[in-house]
């Protein structure tokens, strides 16, 4: 059962415009969400998270949005750079002690053209 | 500041043949310690976490193990390797108080299984 779900599996958009990644959880307990960059043959490194209490956060040229009621969330890149190409994935956790688990989609491969 | 290492960054094994990925955390105390496999075209899987010297916990019953013989290393090793163990190797860790999740990701093993 896959509970944090990425249904596009590639993306490809043009340098400038904007990338859209979206994600789906079905899990109502989550309440921190991230979203995390994976180059080829390296670890994933953090991008950008948000609290469940939010509905956007905004770090640069990166945005994410959460709507709860829809159990959804999406990651903006405005304007794609073709340096932003590498899977995208998305993750959400629950408060359980002092050890939150992220539970993680299967990512999006984004591709930006020049 | 920070910094997670591990090693061997590539490796190619014989079936049935003895494995040992070490990672060591500089630059904090008490971390919880990640190991995640990322085998082709698919996600990141939880393999083990350690919430402390000698803590193990398996997330999925498989071929591996899992030790934490000090507060910043932590070994993922195998007596007789399986071809479906091959795969990138990735360790984490997160700060134990941190109410997010956040996750910081070493540079990756690759391990091929021949």
């Amino acid at each position: 059962d896959q509970q944090v779900k990425q249904n596009s599996p590639s993306l490809s958009v043009q340098e400038g415009r904007i990338s859209i990644l979206n994600c789906d959880y079905t899990n109502s307990m989550f309440d921190y969400f991230l979203w995390y960059k994976k180059y080829p043959a390296e670890g994933p490194t953090f991008l950008i998270s948000i609290s469940s209490i939010k509905d956007k956060n905004e770090d640069g040229r990166f945005t994410v949005f959460l709507n709860k009621s829809a159990k959804h969330l999406s990651l903006h890149i405005v304007p794609s750079q073709p340096g932003d190409s590498a899977v995208y994935f998305c993750a959400a956790s629950a408060s359980a002690g002092n050890n939150r688990k992220l539970i993680w989609g299967l990512g999006t491969s984004l591709a930006v053209n020049p | 500041s920070q910094t997670i290492h591990q090693w061997p960054a590539t490796l190619v094994q014989p079936v049935g043949s003895p494995l040992s990925l070490e990672c060591t955390v500089e630059g904090t105390s008490n971390p919880n310690l990640y190991w995640y496999r990322q085998a082709a075209g698919r996600g990141l899987q939880l393999l083990f976490y350690s919430v402390g010297i000698g803590q193990i916990s398996s997330e999925v019953p498989q071929n591996l193990s899992a030790s934490r013989p000090q507060d910043r290393q932590f070994i993922l090793s195998s007596k007789k390797l399986l071809l479906s163990d091959s795969g990138f190797y990735l360790c984490a860790w997160s700060v134990r108080a941190l109410n997010t999740g956040e996750l910081f990701f070493g540079e990756g093993s690759r391990l091929t299984v021949l």
